[in-house]
């Protein structure tokens, strides 16, 4: 049974313009949850999180926004360049403490220069 | 960044032979894990560790096996290897229990194809 789901498998946007990446999930004892970026040949690296406690956080050109109601989260990145494009995991970590965190399947962002 | 190598980065082996990976970390983390990547499957949790000689199993343990006798070292052994096992294999690090903020530092991968 999938936990963090990632919909989309792939995204394809051009340079300059926003990317919008989704995250559903279903475990309502999530705390918090993260954004991880992967590039080929290379181990996924962190990218940006954000608490239960809040619905918004900002670092540079990423967002991540979530809605506890709706149990949906999304990453926006503004403006999109083609250095980002990478595989984009969301991940979960479970309430209370835990020292698991459970994964999406990915969606694959191609910014288009 | 973060002191983790994955050894070897690349591996070949036949059907029915053992495999062991190897995950080092220079950074003296209490928790070391290992995922596997495939396509349509993301990251799956093979096995972790909550320190030395202290593992458990994850979500797709069956056919490995772990060890981890010091804390720098986690190895990941395949006992006899099947094709099903052919994926990238990623060891991944953390300090907190929480995994609030930082989550995992992961190392760069071991690629295996069993054949």
């Amino acid at each position: 049974d999938q936990q963090v789901k990632q919909n989309s498998p792939s995204l394809s946007v051009q340079e300059g313009r926003i990317s919008i990446l989704n995250c559903d999930y279903t475990n309502s004892m999530f705390d918090y949850f993260l954004w991880y970026k992967k590039y080929p040949a290379e181990g996924p690296t962190f990218l940006i999180s954000i608490s239960s406690i809040k619905d918004k956080n900002e670092d540079g050109r990423f967002t991540v926004f979530l809605n506890k109601s709706a149990k949906h989260l999304s990453l926006h990145i503004v403006p999109s360049q083609p250095g980002d494009s990478a595989v984009y995991f969301c991940a979960a970590s479970p309430k209370g403490g835990s020292e698991k965190l459970v994964f999406g399947k990915g969606t694959k962002l191609t910014v288009n220069p | 960044d973060a002191g983790i190598t994955q050894s070897p980065r690349h591996k070949v082996t036949e059907t029915g032979t053992p495999v062991t990976l190897r995950c080092h970390q220079t950074e003296n983390h209490r928790y070391m894990y290992w995922y596997r990547q495939d396509p349509g499957h993301g990251l799956r949790l093979i096995h972790y560790s909550y320190g030395v000689k202290d593992t458990d199993k994850g979500e797709v343990s069956d056919g490995y096996s772990v060890s981890r006798s010091k804390t720098e070292d986690f190895l990941l052994t395949l006992e006899s290897a099947t094709s099903s096992q052919t994926s990238v294999y990623f060891c991944a690090i953390s300090e907190y229990s929480d995994l609030s903020v930082y989550g995992y530092t992961f190392g760069s991968g071991t690629r295996l194809t069993v054949v």
